[in-house]
């Protein structure tokens, strides 16, 4: 069974209409965060959260919100989707590196493909 | 955002010759990953250098961590079908905001049987 799960895997909705992607792991890792990948930008960071009462803006926030259920669930929610929003998403997980921080690695789910019209 | 310099974009190249990629940055990382991403899924960790100058392999995989710690390289050796995807590096900095990776664009990799 695979560690970090997305769901859907593919979604299309309208502009305006309010969606969720949802994200669960089996890792136990503490971290949790929200990418989106454009082609030929990589990847860039949406929402992190480094534990259930945790949560912090990433790069690109603006028209994006997030919910971390319980440790193993974060969700990302765009309020009002408009069609620069389309794009591949992708949840990642991490573990505590320690207190001197280097050795942490984050382990991406399968994404999640999304098209607004 | 920070971008890191990553090339070439794409490579074709004939099922077993090695490949060479390489990841620049105008700062310093004290870490660096390189990741595999197969179409529609999502990228998968092939290895992960921490110290400058570290030299880590996995299988045909071989990635070093630069000395100045504003770069790294990943080869691959005798290549083969199943190599084809998007190879992404991605650093962090050490120090405030140290959770956070920085991606590079990619480097689309094609093998020719």
């Amino acid at each position: 069974d695979a560690d970090v799960t997305q769901t859907p895997r593919n979604r299309i909705t309208k502009t305006g209409k309010r969606i969720m992607l949802e994200c669960s792991q089996t890792k136990g890792h503490d971290r949790m965060y929200w990418y989106r990948q454009d082609p030929g930008l990589g990847l860039r960071l949406i929402y992190y959260s480094f534990d259930v009462k945790d949560i912090n803006k990433g790069e690109i926030s603006d028209g994006y919100s997030v919910s971390r259920q319980a440790q193993a669930k974060f969700s990302l929610s765009l309020e009002s989707a408009i069609p620069n929003q389309t794009a591949l998403y992708f949840c990642a997980t991490s573990d505590y590196p320690g207190p001197k921080g280097a050795k942490e690695t984050q382990y991406f789910g399968p994404g999640t493909r999304l098209l607004v019209l | 955002g920070q971008q890191l310099n990553q090339s070439p974009q794409s490579m074709f190249i004939q099922e077993g010759e090695d490949v060479s990629m390489n990841c620049t940055s105008s700062s310093i990382f004290n870490t660096w990953l390189w990741y595999k991403q197969d179409p529609g899924e999502g990228p998968v960790l092939l290895i992960a250098l921490y110290k400058a100058g570290e030299l880590t392999s996995n299988g045909r995989l071989t990635a070093q961590f630069g000395i100045t710690r504003k770069d790294s390289f990943l080869n691959i050796s005798a290549s083969i079908p199943s190599d084809v995807g998007i190879y992404f590096c991605a650093g962090r900095h050490s120090g405030a905001g140290s959770y956070q990776l920085t991606f590079g664009k990619g480097t689309k990799l094609s093998v020719i049987p």
